[in-house]
């Protein structure tokens, strides 16, 4: 069965200043996708950033980039330029894509709290 | 405007109380699920459906049912039998061609 780890319960970084947060993951299929959502304070859980298996190329959106590692299962998250408004819980996902029947079942870490400090 | 809407909002269940959560999409998606999340956790699955009229158990569906009759809505009822009913649902759906999940707002349920 696929797992997803997230190490570091509570991160915290000063405005403007970069944050790596990790995620480890567990899988024996070869394609699958991975992601990195947001969940500030509102509790609406919002994509930040996807990133395929089979892609080498890390994916980049504006601020966030990921440095994806398939052969250790390493998938963590790099904001730059931390604003106030990144402060949020991050969850890291997986979903595998094996078979026919891809039911697109995400299975998630158990979350990095994130808080940036003024 | 396209979106995916849960009600209500909060909802309170007494001892022995079956209560539905509501959730409903406008982005003729195909695929919907239902997730729950607790204090300090990850979510997890609960039932998720790929068609109308069909849909399958996630990781933790005791004490849940579901019903999908049309391709809009994805109820869940949290039934007497699901001993520890308290957290945060979340809904979310997603296209058949597309990897992405999009989540609606959340309902938390509280136990009287």
């Amino acid at each position: 069965a696929q797992t997803v780890t997230q190490s570091q319960p509570e991160m915290s970084v000063q405005e403007a200043e970069t944050v790596t947060l990790s995620c480890t993951y567990d899988t024996s299929e070869s394609n699958y996708y991975l992601f990195w959502y947001k969940q500030p304070p509102s509790r609406q859980m919002i994509l930040v950033i996807r990133q395929e298996a089979y892609k080498q190329q890390n994916a980049t959106e504006n601020r966030f980039s990921v440095n994806f590692q398939k052969a250790a299962k390493s998938f963590s998250l790099k904001i730059s330029d931390s604003q106030l408004g990144d402060t949020a819980m991050y969850f890291c996902a997986f979903m595998g894509t094996h078979g026919s029947s891809n039911t697109g079942k995400l299975i998630f870490g158990q979350g990095t709290t994130l808080q940036v400090k003024p | 405007d396209g979106g995916i809407t849960q009600s209500p909002k909060y909802l309170f269940r007494k001892e022995g109380q079956n209560v539905t959560l509501s959730c409903e999409q406008n982005l003729n998606h195909d695929a919907m699920y239902w997730y729950r999340q607790d204090p300090g956790q990850g979510l997890r699955l609960i039932y998720y459906s790929q068609i109308v009229n069909d849909f399958q158990k996630g990781d933790i569906a005791e004490g849940y049912s579901v019903s999908r009759e049309k391709k809009e809505s994805f109820p869940l009822t949290v039934t007497s039998a699901q001993k520890n009913p308290t957290a945060f649902y979340l809904c979310a759906s997603r296209t058949g061609g597309s990897e992405t999940q999009y989540f609606g707002p959340g309902t938390r349920l509280l136990v009287l």
